[in-house]
Formats: C-alpha cells, structure tokens, sequence
C-alpha cells in the first residue's frame, strides 16, 4: 500500500525559511515522479512544482509564483522528497501535500502539513 | 496562468445524476487529455477520481464518469449517494507558466 506522509511544517515568520519533507513506501520512489500541491485556507489546490527521476536526471520545474524561492529536492536511498522554502511570505500560507506523479496524474498523495506564514 | 472555471456549487438528491463543468483554454484542457478529477473530503487529501478525461483508477465506482468538449472537460455523478458530498477538483496539463493548472473547486452538496 502507497503512503506519503509529510513533515517538517510549522510556524515560520515573513523572510523565514522552511524545509518540508515527504517520507515514502509502498512503491518503487525512485521510479517516480514526485510532486508538491498547496492549499491556502479555505481555497483551491495550487500546484507548486514538480521533480523528475534519476533517468530524466532529476529535472524540476515550478509554479511561476514559486519560482526562485521554492527549492524540491529528492533523495531516492531514503525514499524521501523535499520542499525548501525560502523567503517565506504571508500568501504562502497553506496545506503543503506531496503527491506521487504518474503519467500526467497525481494519483497517490500525502496527508498534508501546515505551513503558517505570520508575524 | 489563470485557474480552471468550475461552478462553485451543485447540489442534487439522492439517486439523481449532477455534472460538474470545467472550463479552460486551448492551451489546457483543449489542447491535452490530461484532464484529471479530485475529490476532497473535508480535511483530507484529494483523491484521484478521473485520469485522461474519462478513465477511472482502480477502486472508483463507475458512478463516475469524464468527458471533454472543446475547452470544457465534464465529471458526471450517477445515482447520487450521501458519500460523495465533497469539493471536487478537475486539473490539466498546461503548456502556460505553469506545468498544471487545477480548476476553482465546485461543492457537491447532497440534499
């Protein structure tokens, strides 16, 4: 059975820094795709970005609001996904899930982890 | 890249069938059948629905079904049952600023 389930959430204030993680099992993780979502408060899914497998050389790409300030990251002998978050603003806050990424689909996702942007 | 334009409510009894509408660009929806549908549970993580338009994942009741015209892609509810009051989100492939684009969210409400 495929769980995700991410961590490292939390209260961060405007500038700060936070690094989300994503543990994985279930599946073979460096086979795959992997992806982040978000879900400010009360609103829709935003997909954040994305990062490819070993074969496609672990490429990434990212929301334009993101871009230059969101970081994703994997390491396969952990089975683990990363989101760094830099430069943290107040409309980054959300409901951060990691999702697996197959064939144009996310068809496995995370729980979900907090993250609060506030003075 | 501007969200997918999806009603923000649908209401319908129970047995009744309700379609749920989601409008994009030729750039989206109209350009790719990467069309996806989520249901969210209150508090929970989306669940995949709908895959390619109109392919349903293993374990999903074929109450559910996709479909796309144009730049509109569709998700119907057969036999409407209590279980699936929920949000319900459709995503695409998008060749904007932006790899994925998801729709503004529509809530299923079961009278």
């Amino acid at each position: 059975e495929v769980h995700l389930v991410e961590s490292g959430g939390g209260l961060v204030q405007p500038g700060g820094s936070l690094r989300l993680s994503c543990a994985a099992s279930g599946f073979t993780f460096s086979d795959n795709y992997m992806g982040w979502v978000r879900q400010a408060p009360g609103k829709g899914l935003e997909w954040v970005g994305r990062i490819r497998n070993k074969v496609e050389r672990y490429t990434t790409e990212y929301a334009a609001s993101v871009k230059g300030t969101f970081t994703i990251s994997r390491d396969d002998s952990k089975n683990s996904l990363y989101l760094q978050m830099n430069s943290l603003k107040v409309e980054d806050t959300a409901v951060y899930f990691c999702a697996r990424e197959f064939y144009f689909k996310y068809d496995f996702w995370g729980q979900g982890i907090l993250v609060t942007v506030s003075s | 890249q501007s969200a997918l334009t999806q009603p923000a409510s649908v209401s319908g009894s129970p047995g009744q069938s309700i379609t749920i509408s989601c409008t994009g660009t030729s750039s989206d929806v109209g350009g790719y059948n990467y069309v996806s549908w989520y249901q969210q549970l209150p508090g929970k993580a989306p669940k995949l629905m709908i895959f390619d338009v109109r392919n349903r994942p293993s374990g999903v009741s074929d109450r559910f079904s996709g479909s796309k015209s144009g730049n509109t892609a569709s998700l119907t509810i057969s036999g409407l049952q209590a279980e699936d009051e929920a949000d319900y989100y459709c995503s695409s492939y998008t060749t904007s600023d932006t790899l994925y684009v998801f729709g503004t969210g529509t809530k299923v409400t079961v009278l």
